[in-house]
C-alpha cells in the first residue's frame, strides 16, 4: 500500500512545452511537499503546503506553480520548460511542517528536458 | 542560511570493515537533524532525528551522534544491503524547511 505516490515515473520533452507532475499521499498527513534532486544530488526543498495553504515558498522560478486541491494532494506545473530543470522532483509528506521525522518521500519522477 | 557538509562524498568498504560518515552543519538554532538513506531510483527513507548535542541513536548495524557542530553516523561491520547514499540534513529554528547535504555514497562490497 503506498504512502507516497508520484505520477508519472519518468518524464520527457521538450524544451517550452508545459507539463505536470502529480502526487497523492495516503497517510492521511496536514503538510506536503516538493524537493528538486539535481544532478549534483543536492536535495532542495521548492515548496511546502500545509492543510491546503503554501507555507513555504523558495526561490523558484514562476514557471513553477503548485496545486493543492485537497489535503492529500499536491501538484507540480512548469510551463515552459527549460534544459536546466532536468531533475528528478520528489514529492513528501509529514504530519504537520515541524515534524520533519515523519516525512515520508515518493519514489521521485525524472523530468529531462530535451 | 544553513548548510551542511557532508564528508566523503563516497566511501567504499569491504564487508565488516566499520567506518563514519560526517556531517557538519551550520544552522541558526537548531530544530532537528536527521539522517536519511536513499536507495538507487528512490526517494530518502528516514533513518534518525537527533535533537541536541550528545544525543545518539542506533539502529542495527548504525549509530548515529551529534555534537555542536557536526554529526556522524558509525556503521559497525557493514553488510553489502547497506550500500546506499546517506543524506544529512538540519531543520533550523526560523523555519520549517529541512536543508540537505549532498550525501555520502557507500558501497560495502562482499
Amino acid at each position: 500500500d503506498t504512502a507516497v505516490s508520484q505520477t508519472p515515473k519518468y518524464l520527457v520533452t521538450q524544451m517550452g512545452n508545459d507539463k505536470s507532475i502529480k502526487c497523492e499521499q495516503n497517510l492521511g498527513h496536514d503538510t506536503m511537499y516538493w524537493y528538486k534532486q539535481d544532478s549534483k544530488k543536492f536535495l532542495k526543498i521548492m515548496f511546502s503546503y500545509n492543510n491546503k495553504e503554501l507555507i513555504i515558498n523558495e526561490t523558484v522560478p514562476n514557471r513553477f506553480s503548485p496545486k493543492s486541491p485537497d489535503k492529500a494532494h499536491l501538484n507540480l506545473h512548469i510551463n515552459s520548460l527549460e534544459l536546466g530543470d532536468s531533475a528528478v522532483y520528489f514529492c513528501a509528506s509529514s504530519q504537520d511542517p515541524g515534524d520533519a521525522a515523519t516525512q515520508y518521500f515518493g519514489p521521485g519522477t525524472r523530468l529531462t528536458v530535451l | 542560511e544553513d548548510q551542511v557538509t557532508q564528508s566523503p562524498e563516497a566511501l567504499r568498504l569491504q564487508e565488516g570493515e566499520s567506518s563514519s560518515l560526517n556531517c557538519s552543519y551550520t544552522v541558526s538554532g537548531l530544530r532537528g537533524l536527521f539522517w536519511y538513506r536513499q536507495d538507487p531510483g528512490k526517494g530518502p527513507e528516514f533513518l534518525f532525528t537527533l535533537y541536541s548535542a550528545g544525543e545518539e541513536k542506533e539502529k542495527e548495524r548504525l549509530k548515529a551522534t551529534l555534537t555542536k557542530k557536526e554529526s556522524f553516523l558509525h556503521i559497525t561491520a557493514p553488510k553489502p544491503e547497506d550500500s546506499a547514499t546517506y543524506l544529512c540534513a538540519v531543520q533550523g529554528g526560523s523555519n520549517y524547511k529541512l536543508t540537505f547535504g549532498k550525501g555520502t555514497l557507500l558501497t560495502v562490497n562482499p
